[in-house]
């Protein structure tokens, strides 16, 4: 167990809807990124935040967006869902952004898209 | 892409064999790391590497690095039913924001 929990694990919308999902990171980590991982796919990154500010973001429209709280929880809100937006979403915490090391990833939330 | 892709997609073997995955990547690294996942969940750290390092051992698991080729391999030994999952190397494409890149990963299945 990496101490990284996420919420829902399991989430059914439809498209057009707007869905948000949740992550509580490692004790004593202050860095959040968020990943998304279509079917039989290498996880993509969306975006990393680090002290309650978005520190880099991957290749996905404005829709995605994230908020970092003071205790270094976090959100990814999705709006207007598409089809291809089903996926596993992923979240890692690590201790220090700027660096590459170890991210410890949360068990993932699987959104459905109908 | 800056992204690994690792070698094969699929890979089955029995228990007791030795497993071995490769990892090819396109741009200069800072390290590479090594994930695992079950059956679409969370992913497990296993190894990280860097580039001024050639080999890394722990446990049941050794680790290989080419920066001169841009590839690296993952060998499990004397593998275990237990050790049937998704493979993943992921690289830092030589930046220090913090964005890790995945390739599409390597299914390993281990028959009992």
């Amino acid at each position: 167990e990496t101490g990284v929990t996420q919420s829902p694990t399991h989430l059914i919308k439809t498209r057009g809807q707007q869905v948000t999902l949740r992550c509580s990171s490692q004790s004593g980590h202050n860095t959040v990124s968020w990943y998304q991982q279509a079917l039989g796919q290498g996880p993509q990154f969306i975006f990393q935040y680090y002290r309650e500010e978005e520190n880099g973001r991957g290749n996905f429209p404005p829709r995605f967006s994230g908020l970092q709280f003071p205790n270094y929880s976090s959100e990814l809100n999705v709006n207007a869902l598409e089809l291809d937006d089903s996926a596993l979403y992923l979240c890692a915490s690590s201790l220090v952004a700027g660096h590459t090391d170890t991210q410890y990833f949360g068990p993932g939330t699987r959104l459905t898209v109908l | 892409s800056q992204q690994g892709e690792e070698d094969p997609q699929a890979l089955s073997i029995q228990e007791g064999e030795n497993a071995t995955m490769n990892c090819s990547y396109k741009t200069s690294i800072n390290n590479l790391q090594w994930y695992r996942q079950n059956s679409g969940r969370g992913l497990v750290h296993l190894i990280l590497i860097r580039s001024n390092e050639r080999e890394k051992h722990s446990g049941r698991l050794r680790v290989t690095l080419d920066t001169s080729k841009k590839s690296s391999s993952l060998l499990i030994t004397a593998s275990r039913a237990a050790d049937t999952a998704s493979y993943f190397c992921a690289t830092d494409g030589g930046s220090t924001l913090g964005r890790l890149y995945f390739g599409r990963g390597t299914q390993l299945t281990v028959w009992p």
